[in-house]
């Protein structure tokens, strides 16, 4: 059964500075894809980076980059250069079955980030 | 290419009530999936749609819910008898053949009194 653990329901990071939101995971399928979503307080799932099992080299987007290790099973969000406008709630998602599966999402419980000027 | 739109965007019904939220996915988007999110969790998966076909419903999806999504287009999500336990955000995602992005609508929120 597929697991994504969020430890941190809250972050706090000066404006400027780097975060990292922790995610770890847990499955038994070889291919599988690892996503990172951001919900403001309007609700609406923006979906930030992503990254697949295969994938040698860690997925990056803008300020977002993502931290996969594959053997300990953790796909942490990093975010640098904090702005005011990153304060939201951040969800790490697996789907089994690599980027074409037909499998839906599994979400983690979520990380409030809370930026600080 | 205006996104995924859901409709209504709030909900207040009383207990008892049926309801019905509508997902417009984006166009050319075969892949169609319900989520609902309760307060302090992520999105739990209802039921899933590969054009007009209803793959995979959820144990969530108890028998007072229903989806379609006829000629593969718009769905809609049904509640019949609606309880307090069914308030929730309820979101619609979709995705384009075998991209692994799956676009997300601002979701309706349902408050059941």
């Amino acid at each position: 059964a597929q697991k994504i653990t969020q430890t941190q329901p809250g972050m706090f990071v000066q404006e400027k500075e780097a975060v990292t939101l922790d995610c770890t995971y847990d499955t038994s399928d070889q291919s599988y894809g690892l996503f990172w979503y951001k919900q403001p307080s309007s609700g609406e799932m923006i979906f930030l980076i992503y990254q697949g099992s295969y994938d040698e080299q860690n997925a990056t987007e803008g300020r977002y980059s993502l931290n996969f290790q594959k053997a300990r099973k953790s796909a942490n969000l990093v975010i640098s250069a904090s702005q005011l406008g990153d304060s939201a709630m951040y969800f790490c998602a697996m789907r089994e079955g690599g980027s074409s599966g037909n499998t839906p999402l599994v979400f983690g419980k979520g990380t409030r980030l809370s930026v600080i000027a | 290419d205006t996104g995924v739109s859901q409709d209504p965007r709030h909900k207040i019904t009383k207990r008892g009530q049926n309801v019905t939220f509508r997902c417009d996915p984006i166009s050319e988007h075969n892949r169609l999936y319900w989520y609902r999110q309760t307060l302090g969790q992520g999105p739990e998966f209802l039921t899933y749609f590969q054009n007009e076909a209803q793959l995979e419903k959820s144990r969530l999806l108890s028998d007072r819910f229903s989806a379609e999504r006829p000629k593969g287009s718009f769905s809609t999500l049904e509640i019949q008898r609606t309880e307090q336990g069914d308030s929730a955000m309820y979101l619609c995602a979709s995705r384009r053949g075998t991209a692994y992005e799956q676009y997300f609508g601002p979701g309706t929120r349902l408050t059941v009194t």
